[in-house]
């Protein structure tokens, strides 16, 4: 079946430091990727999404390319703040019914002064 | 707008209590969902409806009861609940009138404690 595995963290950087989260998929056909991010005690808010292959997200200075020859959606940011600080989930949806989201494991970011 | 609201924000039961959590949203959405979070885990699918009907249960347990009375609202009716039922229960919506807008909107959630 879909599966979706990230990074484990947590990831702890200085502020204005380089981001990476690295997310790699297993699914067969042309799943749509997604980035949601949940801040301490709140929903999950959807950062950004890529519906095919080379297509680029980008939303708030964060950026992830859907790259099907290494089924993966790094999610990266140049420059990151302490208020980027919370949990990142990467998933993936497949067609079928139900629209269903398969998630990753999410991958928490703490960003120090 | 891509709002999705829920009340109450906190909810504590007894198991022997009767509650209901609510979500609504008004963006002409067609399908909704609810999501079980415990702490430090991703989200675990727990019902579909599409066009106000129920399209997926993954498989829980009847001591959750949801409703949708309209294409806005969607309840989940709460009853003799289990400590562990506590979690955060995340409502979500998405457009399924139109190709590939298939992303779901997330509201803030119920964080539910049963004593």
């Amino acid at each position: 079946g879909d599966s979706v595995t990230q990074m484990e963290g947590p990831v702890t950087l200085s502020e204005e430091a380089f981001l990476t989260i690295n997310c790699t998929y297993t699914a067969t056909g042309y799943p749509s990727l997604f980035w949601y991010v949940q801040y301490p005690g709140e929903g999950l808010q959807l950062l950004l999404k890529a519906t095919k292959a080379d297509d680029k997200g980008s939303n708030k200075g964060f950026e992830a390319t859907y790259r099907k020859e290494t089924t993966s959606f790094h999610l990266e940011k140049g420059s990151v703040q302490v208020s980027d600080s919370a949990v990142y989930f990467c998933a993936l949806r497949n067609g079928g019914g139900g629209n269903k989201l398969t998630f990753g494991t999410g991958t928490q970011l703490k960003v120090e002064l | 707008d891509t709002e999705v609201t829920q009340t109450p924000k906190h909810l504590v039961m007894g198991m022997t209590n009767k509650k209901s959590l609510k979500c609504e949203q008004h963006m002409g959405h067609r399908a909704m969902y609810w999501y079980k979070q415990k702490a430090k885990k991703p989200p675990e699918l727990m019902f579909v409806y599409s066009y106000e009907k129920l399209s997926i249960n993954e498989s829980v347990p009847s001591r959750f009861s949801p409703e949708c009375p309209n294409s806005s609202l969607l309840n989940l009716h709460l009853h003799a609940l289990q400590p562990e039922d506590s979690a955060l229960y995340l409502c979500a919506s998405s457009d399924r009138l139109r190709e590939y807008s298939d992303t779901q909107y997330f509201g803030p959630g119920t964080r539910l404690t049963v004593l």
